[in-house]
């Protein structure tokens, strides 16, 4: 079965200093791989998808992510986080086929302080 | 374009009464997905429509459940005799299907409290 999991409930950073959510999943096989980010009254924005070739994607607002097969990781990173980047972020796992159904971790609570 | 919207945003019921959301994708999206959004959880996958064939249905869609895309546009998601379980965020995203992954576009939720 698809899976995705976020082992961080809620990370605190400060401002200014480096960003990184873990994201794991289980499939059955290459699936496509997507960040989203919600704030509170907001829906999902996605952030960044991954879909094959280079393993390091880029994405909107300073965010990237790496794709490690042997891992099965898909984790995001940010340089330096502002205070707007505080928010709710979401790993989610998609077939290799045409606009079917996400599977989503559980997200991460990101909470930058001044 | 104005991007996916769903009405209302808020919706308080009481246990017993039928609710009924309204979504409207991106104009010319022919796919359109429901999920639902619990406290603590990411979105879980209700269903989803291909112009106005539902093409996929959840097991958590149960019998009380009905989602409908009559002309293949707007979307209508209703819950007949909800139950406090039924207290979620309803998501609406759509994509267009053109031989590729698109993305799906969220709207912003409709919040249903079941009290």
């Amino acid at each position: 079965a698809q899976s995705v999991t976020q082992p961080d409930i809620h990370i605190t950073v400060s401002e200014g200093a480096s960003l990184e959510l873990r994201c794991n999943y289980s499939y059955g096989a290459t699936p496509y791989l997507f960040w989203y980010v919600q704030s509170p009254g907001q829906g999902l924005q996605l952030l960044l998808k991954y879909f094959s070739g280079d393993t390091l994607v880029q994405g909107i607002k300073g965010f990237e992510a790496e794709f490690k097969r042997s891992q099965s990781s898909f984790n995001l990173r940010k340089p330096s986080v502002h205070w707007s980047d505080a928010a709710e972020y979401f790993c989610a796992v998609g077939p290799m086929e045409y606009g079917n159904k996400l599977v989503f971790g559980a997200g991460t609570i990101l909470r930058v302080k001044s | 374009d104005t991007g996916v919207s769903q009405n209302p945003r808020h919706k308080i019921t009481k246990r017993g009464q039928n609710v009924t959301f309204r979504c409207d994708p991106i104009s010319e999206h022919n796919r359109l997905y429901w999920y639902r959004q619990t406290l603590g959880q990411g979105p879980e996958f209700l269903t989803y429509f291909q112009n106005e064939a539902q093409l996929e249905k959840s097991r958590l869609l149960s019998d009380r459940f009905s989602a409908e895309r009559p002309k293949g546009s707007f979307s209508t998601l209703e819950i007949q005799r909800t139950e406090q379980g039924d207290s979620a965020m309803y998501l609406c995203a759509s994509s267009h299907r053109d031989g590729t992954y698109n993305e799906q576009f969220f709207g912003p939720g409709t919040r249903l409290t079941v009290l």
